[in-house]
């Protein structure tokens, strides 16, 4: 079935240390996938999402290439700060046009120190 | 413009009892769909709502049932309370258009601890 594995957490970096987050997935047919944040006592929010292969999403710094070679879809920031200290999901939607059936992985918590 | 609202914020109740989880979605949104999320683990999905039927149910026993009214919102009923039902409730929306790949966009949840 189709599922999503991202690296375990916690991570901890200094404030404008380089981040990345891995995330591989397995589905059949071709995904969409996702990276969303939760930060503290809220919902998920969508952080940046690829709809196919070689397809790079970004927002707020944070990027991520979707690889169908390698099934991945790592999560990388340049220069992290505090205040993205949060928990970040990775997820798919797969068939691609069928939003309905979302698998994420178990969370990877990042905290960022000043 | 309104995103996702969930009602209640938080919720206690003892095993046995009976639960009701109320959800309105984003403006323009039709789908909603429902997701647990235990403790330090990814949101799993339960079940989807589409014209006020279940379109697709996840690895969630009868126990979990749900409900779309026609102005699209959606409430969620657990029955038989368990201590493993112990979780936050999440509730997202969604717009049901073929191939636009149309994020879901979560509410906030709501916490329920079984005592």
């Amino acid at each position: 079935g189709n599922s999503v594995t991202q690296m375990e957490g916690p991570v901890t970096l200094s404030e404008e240390a380089f981040l990345t987050i891995n995330c591989t997935y397995t589905a059949t047919g071709y995904p969409s996938l996702f990276w969303y944040v939760q930060y503290p006592g809220e919902g998920l929010q969508l952080l940046l999402k690829a709809t196919k292969a070689d397809d790079k999403g970004s927002n707020k710094g944070f990027e991520a290439t979707y690889r169908k070679e390698t099934t991945s879809f790592h999560l990388e920031k340049g220069s992290v700060q505090v205040s993205d200290s949060a928990v970040y999901f990775c997820a798919l939607s797969a068939p691609a046009y069928n939003n309905n059936d979302m698998r994420f992985g178990a969370g990877t918590r990042l905290t960022v120190k000043p | 413009d309104a995103g996702v609202t969930q009602s209640p914020t938080h919720l206690i109740k003892t095993r046995g009892q009976q639960v009701t989880l109320r959800c309105s979605p984003k403006s323009g949104h039709d789908t909603v769909s429902w997701y647990q999320q235990a403790l330090g683990q990814g949101p799993q999905f339960i079940f989807q709502y589409y014209e006020e039927e279940e379109r697709q149910r996840g690895n969630f026993p009868d126990r979990f049932s749900g409900h779309q009214f026609p102005n699209y919102s959606s409430e969620l009923n657990v029955n038989a309370l368990l201590l493993g039902d112990s979780a936050l409730y999440l509730c997202a929306s969604s717009l049901l258009a073929g191939a636009l790949n149309q994020p879901q966009h979560f509410g906030d949840g709501t916490r329920l601890s079984i005592l």
